[in-house]
C-alpha cells in the first residue's frame, strides 16, 4: 500500500536559518505530492504540490522537488522565520483511483529568534 | 469563498453518549472527505463523498460511525456510543474533481472531540 516516511522531529532551528525536512514515499505509479502545514489550534493548510517527476512546487519561500528516482519530496526554505513554526505533514495522492490522501506523521518546527 | 467549516470546533462527551459532527465544503467542490487525526500522527482517511454517494469507507470506520452528505452538499458525521478511543480532531476536506483528475484537498479547522 502506499506510505509517506517523514523525518522525525521535533526540529529546533534559528532565525534565518536553512531548512530542510526529508520526505519519502512508497506507492503504485505516479502520485501527487503535497506539503501541509498546521499551525497551532488551527486545521490543515496547503503549502505546495507538485503533481509530477521533476515538478517543483513553491510557496512562501518554501520549495518540495518531486524525485521519483529516490521516490523523496523533501521541503526546503532558505531562511526560516519565527512565523514558520508549526507542523509539517508530506502527504499522497494516488492516480490509481484511490482518492485518499495517506499523510506522514508530520514534523514540528520551533523556529528561535 | 468562505472555505470548510466544521461545527462544533469542541465537543466533550461522556463514555457512551452520540454524537455528531458537521461540515460544510467549499460551495462548488463535489468530492468531501473524513479524516481523523489523533496526537502526535498524521490523519488517517476514513470515508469521502462523490456528491452525495459513499464511495469509500476505511476499516478504521467501525459500524459505530456513520457519515450522509444527503444532498451532495453539507456532510454529518456521526458516532455512536462512544468510547475513549474516539478522542481526536475529526478533520474535513473538500476537492473539486473534473475530467484531468483529482485536485488538492482543503482542509476545516477540525473539530476535537474528548471522551470522558
Amino acid at each position: 500500500g502506499n506510505s509517506v516516511t517523514q523525518m522525525e522531529g521535533p526540529v529546533t532551528l534559528s532565525e534565518e536559518a536553512f531548512l530542510t525536512i526529508n520526505c519519502t514515499y512508497t506507492a503504485t505509479g505516479y502520485p501527487s505530492l503535497f506539503w501541509y502545514v498546521q499551525y497551532p489550534g488551527e486545521g490543515l493548510q496547503l503549502l505546495l504540490k507538485a503533481t509530477k517527476a521533476d515538478d517543483k512546487g513553491s510557496n512562501k519561500g518554501f520549495e518540495a522537488t518531486y524525485r521519483k528516482e529516490t521516490t523523496s519530496f523533501h521541503l526546503e526554505k532558505g531562511s526560516v522565520q519565527v512565523s514558520d513554526s508549526a507542523v509539517y505533514f508530506c502527504a499522497l495522492l494516488s492516480n490509481f483511483g484511490n482518492e485518499k490522501l495517506t499523510f506522514g506523521t508530520g514534523t514540528r518546527l520551533t523556529i528561535i529568534p | 469563498d468562505t472555505g470548510v467549516s466544521q461545527d462544533p470546533r469542541h465537543k466533550i462527551t461522556k463514555r457512551g453518549q452520540n454524537v455528531t459532527f458537521r461540515c460544510d465544503p467549499i460551495s462548488e467542490h463535489n468530492r468531501l472527505y473524513w479524516y481523523r487525526q489523533t496526537l502526535g500522527q498524521g490523519p488517517e482517511f476514513l470515508t469521502y463523498f462523490q456528491n452525495e454517494a459513499q464511495l469509500e469507507k476505511s476499516r478504521l470506520l467501525s459500524d459505530r460511525f456513520s457519515a450522509e452528505r444527503p444532498k451532495g452538499s453539507f456532510s454529518t458525521l456521526e458516532i455512536q456510543r462512544t468510547e475513549q478511543g474516539d478522542s481526536a480532531m475529526y478533520l474535513c476536506a473538500s476537492s473539486l474533481v473534473g475530467d484531468t483528475g483529482a485536485y488538492e484537498q482543503y482542509f476545516g479547522p477540525g473539530t476535537r472531540l474528548t471522551v470522558t
